[in-house]
Parts: structure tokens; sequence; C-alpha cells
């Protein structure tokens, strides 16, 4: 975990609701990442930050939003667009540059009702 | 993008040195190699990275072949608390961001 907090732990959403997942990180560092893993598989980036009022589209990028309006804040709205939502969603940050080291999050598990 | 190859699953005995393999054959001179392992439903932890020289730290060492298309996480002493799924990605730097591609790594248990 090493100073990235996500919450909730748990999130359950209904259809056609838009849900936030919360990220925050005290390591002063430049780089925010979103990454969704789903069972029996690796991590996929649907986001990602280098700099504040800034991020760039990942691979899985469609029916999620995010905003960067603090260093240290990088929420992930979940918009009723994802059709697949349920998954295991993971926030990560790293220093900027090719020296960083991404640390993790503990995750929130999102399941559609 | 370097993609890497471990096998899906391994044992070791408790108190043993548990010697996890990656192949990682189309690698770049300037990429690294980083493990971090996964225990169910957290979030991965990091646990080592290299370029090609071989690294410990007190976690685990780190072996990097001289040609770096392959190398191995020893966990000197495995505990029953290293049980989890063991990522080795290759990390590449481009477009300006750091990009890590998570396979499906290979779960260890380790054995009482």
């Amino acid at each position: 975990d090493g100073g990235i907090t996500q919450s909730p732990k748990y999130l359950f959403r209904k259809e056609g609701q838009n849900v936030t997942l919360s990220c925050e990180q005290n390591l002063n560092h430049d780089a925010m990442y979103w990454y969704r893993q789903d069972p029996g598989q690796g991590l996929r980036l649907i986001y990602y930050s280098q700099i504040v009022n800034d991020f760039q589209k990942g691979d899985i990028a469609e029916g999620y939003s995010v905003s960067r309006e603090k260093k240290e804040s990088f929420p992930l709205t979940v918009t009723s667009a994802q059709k697949n939502p349920t998954a295991f969603y993971l926030c990560a940050s790293s220093m900027a540059g090719t020296r960083g080291t991404q640390y993790f999050g503990p995750g929130t598990r999102l399941l559609v009702l | 993008d370097a993609k890497t190859t471990q096998p899906p699953s391994m044992d070791c005995a408790e108190g043993r040195a548990a010697n996890l393999p990656c192949n990682h054959s189309t690698i770049s001179g300037n990429e690294y190699v980083y493990w971090y392992r996964q225990i169910h439903s957290q979030g991965p932890q990091y646990i080592i990275h290299g370029l090609k020289n071989n690294e410990t730290n007190e976690m685990a060492s780190l072996i990097i072949t001289e040609d770096r298309k392959s190398s191995t996480l020893i966990l000197p002493h495995a505990t029953l608390r290293d049980t989890a799924v063991y990522y080795c990605i290759v990390r590449v730097y481009s477009g300006g961001y750091q990009k890590v591609t998570f396979g499906t790594g290979t779960k260890l248990q380790v054995i009482p």
C-alpha cells in the first residue's frame, strides 16, 4: 500500500448509475494510474496522469472518466456507458520519469446490482 | 512491448528457497525487469527490480542472465505468508509515461 489509499473497499452500482472511486496518495508522486483487473487476468490500464490537470487514456478508457485537480488525488468515475463494470480497480502512483517504481493501493471491488 | 512468460504455478516447501523463473526474450536494452506479488483481493506489492545487475533487498534477490533474456526471483526462506501470485513485468517507458503490462503471473503455493 505504501501511502496510497482507495475507498471504498467494496462498491455497488445500480444499472444506469455513475459511481466514483477515490484514490489518494501522500507519497508526493507526480504520476498516477488506474487499472482494472478481472478474475484470473492481469491488469489493464484505464487512465494515467503525469501531472496535475493533465491525463491520458490508457488501453480501455471507454466508459470511464477521471480528473486530476490535485497532485494527491486521482478519482475514477465509472459511467453508465461502461457495460461491464464488475471488476477489481487498482490505483497506482510513481515518481515521474524513467526511474519511478509504481506502487499500488489496496483496490476497490465494484459490483453491479 | 516486451512480453514475459512465467509458469502458471509452483509449489515450495516452507523454509526452503523459492525460485521463480521468467522469460523476457524480447526485452530492450533500457527496459527494467520488475517483480510484484499479489495476495488475493489485495493490491500488487512491489518486490524488486533490476536492469542488468543482480539485485538483493530485504524481501528477495533478483538474478538476471547476462543476455537479459530471462530472470529468476529468489525468496530465500519461503514462509506461508509468501503464498501469492508473482508477476514478472518489463517496464516500458514510452510516450512520456511508464507502461507496465501484467500477465497472469505464477501462483506460488508455500506448503507447510
